[in-house]
């Protein structure tokens, strides 16, 4: 069964400082993509990244990082020296291919609450 | 570019009765998804619309349906509304994947619909 499991559920930090927002995922299938979502206080969810299966290359954009390990099934998100704007829900997300070729679903994980103090 | 709208933006309903929330997608997107953000159970995945025809469902009763129209604007109707349907409903919106090895479009999210039923 699919699942995305976000163990923090909240995360209290000081500007600047460094915070990983951990994800690890469950799938049967060989291809699946991977997501994150931020969602500020307004309520809409921002699109970040998508990740798929077969691409374990590490991404880095600006002060934002991701780390995708398959061997422990981790999508890991990482922000350097968070500011506080950056406050808000991240969500991963996961999504399977269905027979058929269109993409099912996406599978949320319960999120993780980032306050950024300053 | 206009991005995904939903209406109305709140709406309040006793229990009992039935709520309509609609959902306008980007232009050129073809897919609606239907999430519901209560509070404490993270987002779960209601219903999915791909040009015209539902696709998928997810673990709600059939008193949460919906529609897409040809212009792909789409419906979530609700009837019989009980207390525990109170949240925030997000609709989502992608274009169609014709590929079937092809890339997996992010959803991109309206700001909601926050439906409290007292």
């Amino acid at each position: 069964a699919q699942k995305v499991t976000q163990a923090q559920t909240e995360i209290s930090v000081v500007e600047k400082e460094d915070v990983t927002l951990d994800c690890v995922y469950e799938t049967r299938d060989t291809t699946y993509y991977l997501f994150w979502y931020k969602q500020p206080p307004s309520g809409e969810l921002v699109f970040l990244i998508r990740r798929n299966s077969f691409d374990e290359q590490n991404e880095i954009s600006g002060r934002y990082s991701w780390n995708f390990q398959k061997s422990t099934s981790s999508f890991n998100f990482t922000i350097t020296a968070s500011q506080v704007v950056d406050s808000a829900v991240y969500f991963c997300a996961l999504s399977e291919r269905n027979y058929g070729g269109s993409q099912g679903n996406l599978i949320f994980g319960k999120g993780t609450k980032l306050s950024v103090k300053p | 570019e206009a991005g995904v709208t939903q209406s109305p933006t709140h709406l309040i309903k006793t229990r009992g009765q039935q709520a309509t929330l609609r959902c306008s997608p980007i232009s050129g997107h073809t897919s609606v998804y239907w999430y519901q953000q209560a509070l404490g159970l993270g987002l779960q995945f209601l219903l999915w619309y791909d040009e015209g025809e539902e696709r998928n469902r997810g673990n709600f009763p059939p008193r949460f349906s919906g529609r897409q129209f040809p212009n792909y604007s789409s419906e979530l109707n609700v009837n019989a509304l009980e207390l525990e349907d109170s949240a925030l409903y997000l609709c989502a919106t992608k274009p169609h994947d014709r590929d079937r090895w092809g890339v997996n479009s992010p959803l991109h999210f309206g700001n909601g619909t926050r439906l409290t039923v007292t």
